[in-house]
């Protein structure tokens, strides 16, 4: 099955500064790459995410790139602010419900 | 519209007692999933429903049962609880399969004594 690795797991910046989270998948079938941000006792919900047709997208400070042929793809987070303190997790999945998350990143923005 | 809810919120268990963990959509979505969530492995797929009526094992199905009694409702049972499942439980529904953004649940924490 789907194996979903995911780096760092914890990253600490500085408000203002750029934060980089990146998965590697293993099914070259995986077509489906969403990310989750959760806050601390708080539910996951999905901030990005991008199809296997799409090498980037963006919404506002988030983006996600993907690469099909390495088997990757990114978060970037751009002028962090403290409120996006929280754990993301990045997931890939087929066009079953088979759904691979990775192990998740600590982000911490310092004022 | 309350989206996904799950009850309880949290549970204290025996090792060895059984109980079911409810959850409820009223989204109208067709698939409904349970994960669980430990530290510092991510969420991890227990069971999950296409549509009503069938269910399939995900990745850790061992010690779960479920049921999906309709379309808004699908429970997950642990009927000999052991300490291992300890956990995060979170419920989840997509309008079908595939790549669709998941609707969690609040989650339920439950400790096993």
């Amino acid at each position: 099955g789907e194996n979903v690795e995911q780096h760092p797991s914890t990253l600490s910046v500085q408000e203002g500064d750029s934060a980089v989270i990146k998965c590697t998948y293993s099914d070259s079938a995986s077509n489906y790459f969403p990310w989750y941000k959760q806050e601390l006792g708080k539910r996951p919900q999905l901030i990005i995410d991008i199809r296997s047709n799409v090498g980037e997208k963006k919404d506002q400070r988030i983006a996600v790139t993907l690469n099909k042929t390495a088997k990757h793809f990114s978060l970037h987070i751009t002028e962090t602010q403290p409120e996006d303190s929280a754990v993301y997790f990045c997931a890939a999945s087929t066009n079953n419900n088979d759904m691979r998350f990775g192990a998740g990143t600590r982000l911490t923005v310092k004022p | 519209n309350a989206g996904v809810t799950q009850t309880p919120k949290f549970q204290v268990l025996k090792t060895g007692q059984s109980m079911t963990l409810q959850c409820a959509q009223d989204m109208n979505h067709n698939s409904m999933y349970w994960y669980r969530q430990d530290p510092g492995m991510g969420l991890r797929l227990i069971y999950y429903s296409a549509s009503e009526g069938t269910t399939d094992k995900g990745e850790v199905p061992n010690g779960y049962n479920v049921s999906r009694l309709n379309k808004r409702e699908f429970s997950l049972r642990l009927e000999s609880a052991a300490p291992s499942q300890t956990s995060v439980y979170f419920c989840a529904s997509t309008p079908s399969t595939g790549g669709y953004e998941q609707y969690f649940g609040p989650g339920t924490r439950l400790t096993v004594t």
